[in-house]
């Protein structure tokens, strides 16, 4: 079934420790996108990517770092996980970063808790 | 500055129509749209207005007033497999979507 598949499904991590969330799609969308979610705000961009091999920084990009090596993948990196990271994240995926119908197809997110 | 308002939480009857509304400001505007969301789940696509005026699809309808920076999502015979939260979200000129809290929608039988 086509669509993105995002890993770990859950974590536990402790303050300090280093931390990659995965995200692979297989609709061959261009651009691809990390979320994410917290109670009472809305989605917040962390990072974006238009194509592969290019990147960009969204509203709270500090603290995480990505890579766009291929069209399929597009890792979350957390290098020294904080307490304040404790959220939902989401990747997301469309055809074209600037695509009109601006349909966002999202992985069944990440319930990440740093402890 | 750029802000998406929409109402924290609404309650309506199962068979009832209900209306979530949204006003936006954003830098540039390129497209509001809707998405569904299932406690625990993602985020799905529900609509998308560039234009004035009403979209319908089934039993949801979307409208848009550029000039009043204001949406409303129109959900009929409401099912309680609706009760979801409803997000909206504008793009700005960059292509980027700047997103509401989410309105949490209770369906009561």
């Amino acid at each position: 079934i086509a669509g993105i598949t995002q890993a770990p499904t859950s974590q536990i991590l402790a303050a300090g420790r280093r931390m990659t969330l995965r995200c692979t799609q297989d609709m061959r969308h261009n651009a691809m996108y990390w979320y994410r979610q917290d109670l009472g705000l809305g989605l917040r961009l962390i990072h974006y990517s238009n194509t592969a091999g290019t990147t960009g920084k969204g509203e709270v990009p500090d603290g995480y770092s990505v890579s766009r090596a291929n069209t399929d993948d597009f890792p979350l990196t957390l290098a020294s996980a904080v307490p304040s990271q404790t959220s939902v994240y989401f990747c997301a995926s469309s055809v074209g970063l600037a695509d009109n119908t601006g349909e966002l197809f999202f992985g069944e997110g990440s319930r990440l808790t740093v402890l | 500055g750029q802000n998406i308002d929409q109402p924290t939480e609404m309650t309506a009857t199962e068979g009832a129509i209900v209306q979530i509304n949204c006003t936006y400001q954003t830098s540039g505007f390129n497209g509001l749209f809707w998405y569904q969301q299932h406690a625990g789940e993602a985020p799905t696509f529900l609509s998308y207005n560039v234009l004035d005026g009403l979209e319908e699809k089934g039993r949801f309808s979307s409208f848009l007033s550029r000039s009043k920076g204001y949406s409303y999502l129109l959900l009929k015979e409401l099912q309680m497999k609706d009760s979801a939260s409803y997000l909206c979200a504008g793009m700005d000129s960059n292509y980027q979507l700047i997103w509401g809290a989410g309105t949490k929608l209770i369906i009561k039988p």
